[in-house]
């Protein structure tokens, strides 16, 4: 399987609690993106690497929330002390950036219950 | 500040008729619009990518067209099948790594 893969597929936490999600963008992209859709409406930035770098984040992405790239391979996401309000699915895409030109492509996402 | 905004909100059609998706930016300065499926509780597929310097692109039954002077963008479907019935969301790319999406479209198309 080439494709973005995602691990869990589901996770179910109590409140308070810390969660990690993993992300394994496709092989020789460059850039890997987190986004967070909530039921009924589009999915929206949390943040992006360009290889291990951190470039950019959201001001959804609150001090909570910690996303690394280690090597500029696979990416973690970690939220501590979950709130309801995290509930969401969380999704991560990657691309190959070449000039202005980018497509993303998604992974299958993980949906975080927050009880 | 790039807003994507997709109507309808939800369409429902019999089998086998053709439809249009409708999608609306703000800020016409875009490199591309791309059209994506969502399965309930599934990630997102891409189904097609237009260039800013293209007006339309085709995929089987799918053709998306984009005008970015008016900053709109349709995904019309042929001959639509049950298999069709998904959520469509179209994103604008407007460079930097901003890619902005619309809520989505909820199409179910009944046998």
């Amino acid at each position: 399987d080439t494709g973005v893969s995602q691990d869990p597929r589901h996770k179910i936490t109590k409140r308070g609690q810390n969660v990690t999600f993993r992300c394994d963008p496709i092989s020789e992209h460059n850039r890997l993106y987190w986004y967070r859709q909530t039921l009924g409406q589009g999915p929206e930035f949390l943040t992006y690497f360009q290889n291990e770098a951190q470039l950019e984040k959201s001001r959804l992405l609150s001090d909570r929330f910690s996303a690394e790239r280690p090597k500029g391979s696979f990416s973690t996401l970690e939220i501590q002390r979950t709130e309801q309000g995290d509930s969401a699915m969380y999704l991560c895409a990657s691309s190959l950036v070449t000039g202005t030109n980018e497509k993303l492509f998604f992974g299958s996402g993980t949906q975080l219950s927050v009880l | 500040k790039q807003e994507v905004t997709q109507i309808p909100a939800a369409l429902s059609v019999p089998e086998g008729e053709n439809l249009v998706l409708n999608c609306s930016f703000t800020d016409s300065a875009i490199y591309n619009l791309q059209w994506f499926r969502q399965d309930p509780g599934k990630g997102l597929t891409s189904l097609l990518l237009i260039q800013s310097s293209q007006r339309e692109q085709t995929s089987g039954r799918l053709n998306a067209s984009l005008d970015k002077s008016s900053g709109r963008s349709t995904l019309y479907i042929a001959a639509s099948q049950p298999g069709d019935s998904a959520t469509y969301l179209c994103a604008a790319y407007s460079g930097y790594s901003t890619l902005t999406f619309g809520k989505g479209t909820m199409l179910l198309v009944s046998p």
